[in-house]
């Protein structure tokens, strides 16, 4: 167990919806980091969050959008959903904002129909 | 443009052996790097990292190598236990500011037959 918790595990929807997936980091950890593993890829970096203000972005899509809440928790929000968005949503986190070592959560299966 | 590349997906390797996981990068700005394990239904775990001022680095069974040179690093698990078994993730990260953001490969599946 990382310490780092992610809801739902699961989460089915249909194309065109919205929904919202949410992190916890561990405890001390201010650094908030969401990546996406889509069938047969590696994980791809989309967001760093730092003390709740956005570090670093990598492959984000503009129909995606993340926040940092002042208790740390982050919330990732994917809109106008797209079957090629169906995969596997990780969170990690790390002490500070240089993440040399990101402890990951058990991550969230997005199924888009 | 895959900038980490790990070009094979799955290796088998008998128990007590050594396995060798292989990876090699494309951007020279990569400065350090770390190797994950994961296993089914859960996220990756971290196992070993080295930076780019370091040519080894080993903990216990694991044994990581880097050869700037020919932008290629390995992980030696020795000896090899059943319980190894998982998806292999190598990572590599530049420092950009204070963030730093991974590159995953794509993985490899090891199998550590009994």
């Amino acid at each position: 167990d990382s310490g780092v918790t992610q809801t739902p595990k699961h989460l089915i929807t249909a194309t065109g919806q919205r929904v919202t997936l949410r992190c916890s980091p561990r405890s001390g950890d201010l650094s908030v980091y969401w990546y996406q593993q889509s069938l047969d890829q590696g994980l791809q970096f989309l967001i760093q969050y730092y003390n709740g203000e956005e570090r670093a972005k990598g492959n984000i899509l503009e129909r995606f959008s993340a926040q940092q809440f002042p208790d740390l928790h982050s919330e990732l929000n994917l809109s106008s959903l797209e079957l090629g968005d169906s995969a596997l949503y990780f969170c990690a986190s790390s002490v500070g904002a240089d993440g040399y070592e990101q402890y990951f959560g058990p991550g969230t299966r997005l199924t888009v129909t | 443009d895959q900038q980490v590349k790990q070009n094979s997906p799955s290796l088998s390797v008998q128990e007590g052996r050594i396995s060798i996981l292989n990876c090699d990068y494309t951007n020279s700005m990569f400065d350090y790097f770390l190797w994950y394990k994961k296993y089914p239904a859960e996220g990756p775990t971290f196992l070993i990292s080295i930076s780019s001022i370091k040519d080894k680095n080993e903990d216990g069974r694991f044994t990581v190598f880097l050869n700037k040179s020919a932008k290629h690093l390995s992980l030696h698990i020795v000896p090899s236990q059943p319980g190894d078994s998982a998806v292999y993730f190598c990572a590599a990260s530049p420092r950009r500011g204070s963030a730093r953001q991974l590159t995953f490969g794509s993985g490899t599946q090891l199998t550590v037959l009994p």
